[in-house]
């Protein structure tokens, strides 16, 4: 079976600092994607970052970076120089084997103080 | 122009009711999500078409059921409403889902049954 794992329910980071989400996955599929998306408290779902499982280098979009480490199954998520409006709910998720459903992690609630 | 339209953006309903929400995108995908947001934030995949046929349903009560009249819409009818339903319920789309490209989500449904 499929699985994405957030262990961090809440995080605290000073603005303008670095922060590390961290996401952990499982699949036996070679074939795989893994994506962050963004929610802040107004609802809406973000896109930020895509990493695919055969791509070499490691996913960037501006501040954002995927820390893709194949062999440990994990996929974490970093923010540089952290804004007031990064506070927000991050979900890790990975697209399914069948007919590209995301399968989420539990979310990762991050407030950024000033 | 919005990506992926959802109506209506509150939903305020008794048990018992039937109700739909409907959904739009003017991307030009061909694939379609809805999924479901809980009370604690964690978003699960109910349906997937593409290019108006179903192929994704996942353990959804049969009391949900997804329509498709084209490509770019995909309604969600939900018969005898439960206090359970209660949720927000996002639309999405995508391009070629196995080809690692992102799901646009609408601004969500929140659903509330008394």
């Amino acid at each position: 079976a499929q699985k994405i794992t957030q262990t961090q329910p809440g995080m605290f980071v000073q603005e303008k600092e670095a922060v590390t989400l961290d996401c952990t996955y499982d699949t036996s599929d070679p074939s795989y994607g893994l994506f962050w998306y963004k929610q802040p408290s107004s609802g809406e779902m973000i896109f930020l970052i895509y990493q695919g499982s055969y791509d070499q280098q490691n996913a960037t979009e501006g501040r954002y970076s995927l820390n893709f480490q194949k062999a440990r199954k994990s996929a974490n998520l970093v923010i540089s120089a952290s804004q007031l409006g990064d506070s927000a709910m991050y979900f890790c998720a990975m697209r399914g084997n069948q007919g590209g459903k995301l399968i989420f992690g539990q979310g990762t609630e991050l407030s950024v103080k000033p | 122009d919005t990506a992926v339209s959802q109506t209506p953006k509150y939903l305020v309903t008794q048990m018992g009711n039937d109700k739909s929400i409907k959904c739009e995108q003017n991307l030009g995908h061909d694939t379609m999500y809805w999924y479901k947001q809980d009370s604690k934030k964690f978003l699960k995949i109910m349906f997937s078409y593409n290019n108006k046929e179903l192929i994704i349903n996942e353990t959804v009560p049969n009391r949900f059921s997804p329509k498709s009249p084209d490509k770019a819409h995909l309604n969600l009818h939900i018969n005898s409403l439960e206090l359970g339903d209660s949720a927000v319920y996002f639309c999405a789309s995508s391009q070629d889902p196995q080809a690692g490209y992102e799901q646009y989500f609408g601004p969500g449904t929140r659903l509330t049954v008394t």
